[in-house]
């Protein structure tokens, strides 16, 4: 069970590329999450989906798009890297499904993607 | 949106100390959590306390959701327990609004 999956663990992009931070849980987890966390700051939701086929803007959405592809798997996508998207990406997934003894509303986190434009 | 506030910012202890986290929060939550995040960037669970106490070891945390707050102790540190202490918090339970965190420094 390897929980919250991201790759790659490490980036780097000359202003204008374009690139896609992948996601993955094998916690049948129905929401998932995307947050950037800048230096000294604590983290900001960008994207969500609450369910499998939804997706809602977060507190700093622009420049990204999201997609989630199945239930499993939640992507994070840069059109147009600039610099001030110099940040480390979370990925996150929460159940939301009340079980007896379990924790449905908690989040569990992903190790983190670096990503550096130049 | 909700405004969370986490004291002290910075704190350094030497090994065998108690410490005192606190978290503020503007507005009622149903979501509130505890993360580690350690030297190598990893959040990490602590605690998931909308209310009430919890204790893990050394580590415990109350919830007074009526006077909006959140205290974590942390006891007897060890320099593993170095890193950053954030709250996270939600009015639901779909998004988490975070704190600056409390960056801890163990000592021996």
């Amino acid at each position: 069970n390897a929980g919250v999956t991201q790759t790659p663990k490490f980036q780097v992009l000359k202003t204008g590329q374009s690139m896609t931070l992948q996601c993955a849980q094998d916690m049948n987890h129905n929401s998932m999450y995307w947050y950037r966390q800048d230096p000294g700051m604590g983290l900001r939701l960008i994207y969500y989906s609450a369910s499998e086929g939804t997706t809602d803007k977060g507190e700093v959405p622009n420049g990204y798009n999201v997609s989630r592809l199945n239930k499993r798997e939640f992507s994070l996508r840069l059109e147009s890297a600039a610099p001030s998207q110099t940040s480390v990406y979370f990925c996150a997934s929460r159940s939301g499904v009340l079980r007896a003894g379990v924790g449905y509303n908690e989040q569990f986190f992903g190790p983190g993607t670096r990503l550096t434009v130049l | 949106g909700i405004q969370v506030e986490q004291s002290p910012p910075d704190l350094i202890l030497q090994e065998g100390a108690n410490s005192t986290l606190r978290c503020n929060f503007s507005d009622s939550v149903n979501n509130l959590q505890w993360f580690h995040q350690n030297p190598w960037g990893q959040l990490i669970n602590l605690f998931y306390i909308p209310s009430g106490t919890k204790q893990n070891g050394r580590l415990s945390a109350t919830t007074v959701a009526t006077e909006r707050y959140s205290l974590l102790y942390i006891s007897s540190s060890q320099t593993t327990d170095s890193g950053v202490y954030f709250c996270a918090v939600g009015p639901t339970a779909s998004k988490l609004t975070f704190g600056t965190g409390t960056r801890l420094q163990v000592t021996l």
